[in-house]
């Protein structure tokens, strides 16, 4: 069966740090894959998106940037964290047509 | 463009009683729609599905969802709260089968 992995689960960094967050996917080939982020008391945002490797689309505008190295990974990174970075990241993986499989999340908190 | 609007933020009803979370769509043509589930602090789990079968869609947990394309909408219901239902819940349309376009959430708190 297919299962995804994130890591870390939680995160704490200061402004104008780093950041790399990865994503793996078991058990399946090729999937669509997606990250969104969740704001406290906001719905889910959808971020990057991927149909292969070294394809990235790009939602919205920001400076977070995404990657897939390898079939089953997609990594989130960014350069200099933003105070509006902080969040609930969820990497997903497309299952049947319009359904989606969510990872157990990384919580990210900037200071 | 398509997009959902759940019509309540926070929804509390004592465990045994009905549950009713609603939610609204907005599209040109018919959707796709999804109920998904998010326990504290985990990723979230589909519900139920609707993709222009039977407008009762049932879910897992005892939750069912009925479209009606009269009123726009697809309100999710339960016959009989439990415990284990609090949760925040989120109406999902489709616009394509690679994307989802959420709704804002209805956090469910289930009183004993």
């Amino acid at each position: 069966s297919q299962t995804i992995h994130q890591w870390p689960a939680t995160l704490v960094q200061p402004v104008g740090s780093p950041l790399s967050l990865e994503c793996t996917v078991e058990g399946t080939s090729n999937p669509n894959l997606y990250w969104y982020r969740q704001a406290a008391g906001r719905g889910l945002q959808l971020l990057f998106y991927s149909v292969g490797i070294g394809q990235i689309s790009s939602e919205v505008p920001q400076n977070l940037s995404a990657s897939r190295p390898q079939d089953r990974q997609f990594i989130l990174s960014s350069k200099k964290l933003l105070l509006s970075d902080s969040g609930f990241y969820l990497c997903a993986w497309r299952g049947g047509p319009g359904e989606q499989f969510f990872g157990p999340g990384t919580r990210l908190t900037v200071l | 463009a398509q997009s959902v609007t759940q019509l309540d933020s926070h929804v509390s009803v004592s465990e045994g009683t009905p549950v009713l979370l609603r939610c609204n769509y907005s599209s040109s043509y018919s959707p796709s729609l999804f109920w998904y589930v998010q326990h504290p602090n985990k990723g979230l789990q589909l519900l139920l599905k609707y993709t222009s079968a039977a407008t009762l869609v049932k879910g897992i947990n005892g939750f069912e969802a009925e479209f009606k394309k009269s009123e726009t909408s697809f309100h999710l219901t339960k016959p009989s709260a439990h415990m284990s239902d609090a949760a925040e819940y989120f109406c999902v349309v489709s616009p394509y089968t690679d994307k989802l376009i959420f709704g804002t959430g209805t956090r469910l708190q289930v009183f004993p």
